[in-house]
């Protein structure tokens, strides 16, 4: 079975420094996607970044970049020059296919601070 | 273009009521996504359905949970006779294509009295 694990629950960061988000996860599938989601106070899901198991190019997005090892089964979210707005839980998420099913399999997140 | 819409944001219901929560996914998405999120953790999987057919359905419990997509109209998860351990956010997904990004509704909080 798949899993995906998130071993920090929470962090904290200060504004305009550099933090790393844990992710690894387990699976026996070559070909599957990697996702981290951002859910705000608001309770909203948004999409960080994705990352497709076939690139070896990590993924970025602004502010936002992604480590991804496929060997290790690692996928580090780092955010750039933080924001008070990062302020969220962040999700990492595993989707594959195999069966013909998209779903994701989440993390159980971790919380992130901003501090000003 | 309009994302996914979920309504109501919150719905509260007695224990042994129906909850009724509805999906509207992004237009031209055929694929809806169901997730349960309990206080404190990750989103859980329920159920994945396309227009008209349930693809899987192995996160959604075997009981008084169903679901539908039909071909006219919004997703509708059910929950019949509710408990209180239905309470939970309950959060709907569409995509274009099964392996593109799934789009997120603000979710629809249920509390169970």
């Amino acid at each position: 079975a798949q899993t995906v694990t998130q071993s920090q629950p929470e962090m904290s960061v200060q504004e305009a420094e550099t933090v790393t988000l844990s992710c690894t996860y387990d699976t026996s599938e070559n070909n599957y996607y990697l996702f981290w989601y951002k859910q705000p106070p608001s309770r909203q899901m948004i999409l960080v970044i994705r990352q497709e198991a076939y690139k070896q190019q990590n993924a970025t997005e602004n502010r936002f970049s992604v480590n991804f090892q496929k060997a290790a089964k690692s996928f580090s979210l780092k955010i750039s020059d933080s924001q008070l707005g990062d302020t969220a839980m962040y999700f990492c998420a595993f989707m594959t296919s195999p069966t013909g099913t998209y779903k994701y399999i989440f993390g159980t997140g971790t919380r992130l601070k901003v501090l000003a | 273009n309009a994302g996914v819409m979920q309504n109501p944001r919150h719905l509260v219901r007695r224990r042994g009521q129906e909850a009724r929560l509805r999906c509207s996914p992004v237009k031209g998405h055929s694929h809806v996504y169901w997730y349960r999120q309990l206080p404190e953790e990750g989103l859980k999987f329920m159920v994945y359905l396309q227009k008209e057919n349930i693809i899987d359905e192995s996160g959604m419990p075997k009981e008084r949970f169903s679901a539908e997509f039909p071909k006219e109209g919004p997703s509708i998860l059910r929950i019949q006779q509710v408990v209180r351990g239905d309470s939970a956010a309950y959060f709907c997904a569409s995509s274009r294509q099964g392996d593109q990004p799934q789009h997120f509704g603000d979710g629809t909080r249920l509390s169970i009295l």
